[in-house]
């Protein structure tokens, strides 16, 4: 089984609908990240949080919230999604190193 | 400001053919420095980490070297299956962000 594992992998959406993707980990690590990737943009960071208690804003996080609901469960919230929120959103948590490591990726489409 | 910056964008290679890939860096205090390899549509995959200059990483036909400035990514002999994107990332100090690059796509033809 998947180390870390995300809900829905692919979704639909209309613009102004609210929706959450989730991710799941049986890693055991205390940090976990949220990412969206865009062609030619790269990863960028919109939430990451340390434990269930202490979660932060990464470089974009306007219009994107998030529950740390335990430590092996973290979702990414749309309160009302739009066209330019389309892109491919990962999960990741953080090793011992530094190091992190990724779930597979969901791929939302807002139309 | 921090920067990660990787080139080239694109590299084609015919199979069997060596090359390395370039990830250069601006932060004032390197924690590590981090490969990944992303296939389309898949997450990253980790590959190594780097913490000081002359380290020195191999698995299978890939290597990693740093240095102060920069990284290498030196691919020998490659195969059709390595085809994919890497990635380079970097922490600094004891920041638990990563400054990401944007990435090289290798395209290896057989």
């Amino acid at each position: 089984d998947a180390d870390v594992t995300q809900t829905p992998r692919n979704r639909i959406t209309k613009t102004g609908k609210r929706i959450m993707l989730e991710c799941s980990q049986t890693k055991g690590h205390d940090r976990m990240y949220w990412y969206r990737q865009d062609p030619g943009l790269g990863l960028r960071l919109i939430y990451y949080s340390f434990d269930v208690k202490d979660i932060n804003k990464g470089e974009i996080s306007d219009g994107y919230s998030v529950s740390r609901q335990a430590q092996a469960k973290f979702s990414l919230s749309l309160e009302s999604a739009i066209p330019n929120q389309t892109a491919l959103y990962f999960c990741a948590t953080g090793g011992s190193s530094y190091e992190q490591y990724f779930g597979p990726g969901t791929r939302l489409t807002v139309t | 400001e921090d920067q990660v910056t990787q080139s080239p964008e694109a590299l084609r290679l015919q199979e069997g053919e060596s090359s390395s890939l370039n990830c250069s860096y601006t932060v004032s205090g390197l924690r590590g420095l981090f490969w990944y390899r992303q296939d389309p549509g898949k997450g990253p995959e980790f590959l190594f980490t780097l913490y000081s200059a002359g380290e020195e990483k191999e698995k299978e036909r890939l290597k990693a070297t740093l240095t102060k400035k920069e990284s290498f990514l030196h691919i020998t002999a490659p195969k059709p299956e390595d085809s994919a994107t890497y990635l380079c990332a970097v922490q600094e100090g004891s920041n638990y962000q990563l400054i990401w690059g944007a990435g090289t796509k290798l395209i290896i033809k057989p």
